[in-house]
């Protein structure tokens, strides 16, 4: 199994400008995660997606940030305009849903720099 | 009062030695219980879960559940320099999403 696959590995941008950050979750998972990661605020949920719906999208920091699931196959996650205070790591991370809780897998981050 | 707690650390035990990590929880509904290792620059990866009161073992590694006292920990026993990484632990309030603390830094001394 290939595992989450996200996309890009890495990305430098300037302030003001519109960020998109790739998921393709792990065939036969149905939750699809994206979370941030900063040294001051650790792993932080920003949205989940059961069966491509979205369930709580509460950590969304504000109206810059947004989030599809097109289909079981592929998410974004949107930024902007982007600003230097979302630079972070951004991860996906998918799982089955079922009852009584189950793993989540990660892929390997986008590292978002924004100057 | 955060979701999931645990001491930042840092943590240094002797290579050898037994590492104690420990995470508290506030929903007490929480059914699912996790533990995550992180190393330096990498993604997030599984290393046990847990789901009922008590201890659960695999190997080296024994996660610990007490609901009634909401708490969940981690040991490490025969600590190697390689076990040296960040430690989340991480709950399932409702069965879908997941929350983590913030993590316990652990450096293993040769």
């Amino acid at each position: 199994d290939a595992g989450v696959i996200q996309s890009p590995r890495h990305e430098v941008t300037e302030m003001g400008q519109e960020v998109t950050l790739r998921c393709k979750p792990i065939s036969g998972h149905n939750s699809l995660f994206w979370y941030r990661q900063t040294m001051m605020r650790g792993l932080e949920l920003l949205i989940y997606f059961n069966n491509n719906v979205p369930i709580d999208d509460s950590g969304m920091p504000e109206d810059r940030f947004s989030a599809k699931m097109p289909n079981a196959s592929f998410s974004t996650l949107k930024i902007q305009p982007s600003e230097p205070r979302d630079s972070a790591v951004y991860f996906c991370a998918s799982s089955p849903l079922m009852a009584g809780g189950s793993p989540l897998h990660f892929g390997n981050g986008t590292r978002l720099t924004v100057t | 009062q955060k979701e999931v707690e645990q001491n930042s650390g840092p943590l240094s035990v002797p290579e050898g030695a037994i590492a104690s990590l420990n995470c508290t929880y506030s929903d007490r509904g929480s059914q699912s219980f996790f533990w995550y290792r992180q190393y330096s620059g990498k993604s997030p990866e599984l290393i046990m879960f847990i789901y009922s009161n008590g201890d659960k073992e695999d190997g080296r590694f024994t996660a610990q559940l007490n609901k009634a006292s909401q708490y969940v920990s981690l040991l490490i026993r025969d600590s190697q320099p390689s076990d040296s990484a960040t430690y989340l632990c991480a709950v399932k309030p409702n069965n879908n999403d997941m929350r983590f603390g913030a993590g316990t830094r652990l450096t293993v001394k040769p």
